[in-house]
């Protein structure tokens, strides 16, 4: 089936630094959400993109719909610890309806 | 709170033994679906409804599982003789179909077979 591939897997935050996680797929995507998980709890929406190129932000989030339609990205400026957690990358491609196909996720976690 | 809701949020059951969950999607969403999460994954696609209708299933919804969503509005998961492989989170997520189908997710319900 269908995958993407989300990286990196995990990551240690700073306080105040810039964060930046990307998606890519080998197919063709229509849309890309951008969600956010904390433990025990359901992903909750952060971004989502409707078309080619689309950049769009939330606060301190910036996501981008890549121009090939093959990829994502997220950005998180100036990280707070409570951006700490689970991102998600998801979509649809071409050929689902309502099947919205997830990334493994990238962790965020506080430097020690 | 207007969100999607999930009953129970917890399910510990021994193997064999059937058990059902509720989701109840945000009112005006016509469309519900069902993932499933276990741990260190993005969640998985089970299936989804719009309005009564059950449109999609994935191959990971075997025949021990069933989803109903009678009236349109709230929906149920049956897994029946759970298997201890079916421990995961369960969740439900709704959207409005026609508006990019945003996909707003519930708190889940984690199951645990013993």
């Amino acid at each position: 089936g269908q995958q993407l591939n989300q990286s990196p897997q995990s990551m240690f935050i700073q306080e105040g630094e810039d964060v930046s996680m990307n998606c890519t797929s080998s197919s063709i995507f229509n849309t890309w959400l951008w969600y956010k998980q904390d433990p025990g709890e359901g992903p909750v929406l952060l971004i989502a993109l409707y078309k080619a190129g689309e950049l769009t932000s939330n606060g301190r989030l910036t996501a981008q719909f890549g121009i090939t339609r093959k990829d994502s990205f997220l950005n998180i400026s100036a990280s707070i610890p409570s951006d700490v957690g689970i991102y998600f990358c998801a979509g649809y491609y071409g050929g689902s309806q309502g099947n919205l196909i997830f990334g493994k996720g990238t962790k965020l976690s506080v430097k020690p | 709170d207007t969100g999607v809701s999930q009953n129970p949020r917890h399910k510990i059951t021994k193997r064999g033994q059937n058990v059902t969950f509720r989701c109840d999607p945000i009112s005006e969403h016509n469309r519900l679906y069902w993932y499933r999460q276990t741990l260190g994954q993005g969640p998985e696609f089970l299936t989804y409804f719009q309005n009564e209708a059950q449109l999609e299933k994935s191959r990971l919804l075997s025949d021990r599982f069933s989803a109903e969503r009678p009236k349109g509005s709230f929906s149920t998961l049956e897994i029946q003789r759970t298997e201890q492989g079916d421990s995961a989170m369960y969740l439900c997520a709704s959207s409005a179909s026609g508006i990019g189908d945003t996909q707003y997710f519930g708190p889940g319900t984690r199951l645990t077979v013993l």
